[in-house]
């Protein structure tokens, strides 16, 4: 079965630096989160999108955007990075009203 | 404030034995409550999920219990495998449209000894 596709896995950038994260959600799906893991942390809600319009927004830094796309896949776009943004950046999809949600393997991005 | 509290923080059970992982929420809106697997370096993987009114299901190994009245909820995993070592976390949302947003536990990493 098809499954949530995040790119790249890995990440390296220098501070100050900027990133961008894509998520292609389980077809057919018509939202996608976007969530944010440190290590030893539980993931923390950043911003999701339900049929390309903005639908929740958690702690988001206002140096990150994201947006979601006609076919349905998402960018996540951090701007000025900070050693802080290292983390795990999750992307999971669901279909309306069901409330399971299907995470992706994850992006994992380091700032030197 | 942490809005679902779980516990414990770590877990070391032996093969063949029953682990039991324990949550509590505050927000009496939240109307589903998922538990996710996570192995290190991947994603979160849906293991179980319950809704307010029913008070347990069972899938296979995994039981979640549910208590309304004392906003808690529970996973147990019956005949335990070094298999499921791995993090496990509890986590609820409000569903509403188009919005399950959901909020973790901090998470249990559990260890099953061979």
């Amino acid at each position: 079965a098809a499954g949530v596709i995040q790119s790249p896995r890995h990440l390296i950038k220098e501070k100050r630096e900027t990133a961008t994260l894509k998520c292609y959600p389980i077809p057919r799906h018509d939202t996608v989160y976007w969530y944010q893991q440190g290590p030893g942390q539980d993931p923390q809600f950043l911003i999701s999108f339900y049929e390309k319009m903005q639908s929740d927004k958690g702690s988001i830094p206002d140096r990150f955007s994201a947006q979601q796309f006609s076919d349905y896949h998402s960018e996540l776009n951090m701007s000025s990075l900070e050693l802080g943004d290292s983390a795990l950046y999750f992307c999971a999809s669901s279909l309306d009203n069901t409330g399971e949600l299907f995470f992706g393997e994850g992006s994992r991005l380091t700032v030197l | 404030q942490q809005q679902v509290k779980q516990s414990p923080q770590s877990l070391i059970v032996q093969k063949g034995g029953i682990s039991i992982i324990n949550c509590a929420y505050e927000n009496t809106a939240f109307d589903y409550f998922p538990w996710y697997q996570q192995f290190p370096g991947k994603g979160p993987a849906l293991l179980i999920a319950i809704r307010p009114d029913v008070s347990e299901k069972k899938e296979g190994r995994f039981t979640i219990s549910f208590n309304k009245s004392a906003k808690q909820f529970s996973l147990h995993i019956m005949d335990s495998q070094p298999g499921d070592s791995a993090t496990y976390f509890c986590a609820a949302s409000k569903g509403g449209g188009s919005n399950y947003k959901l909020t973790f536990g901090k998470g249990t990493l559990l260890t099953v000894n061979p």
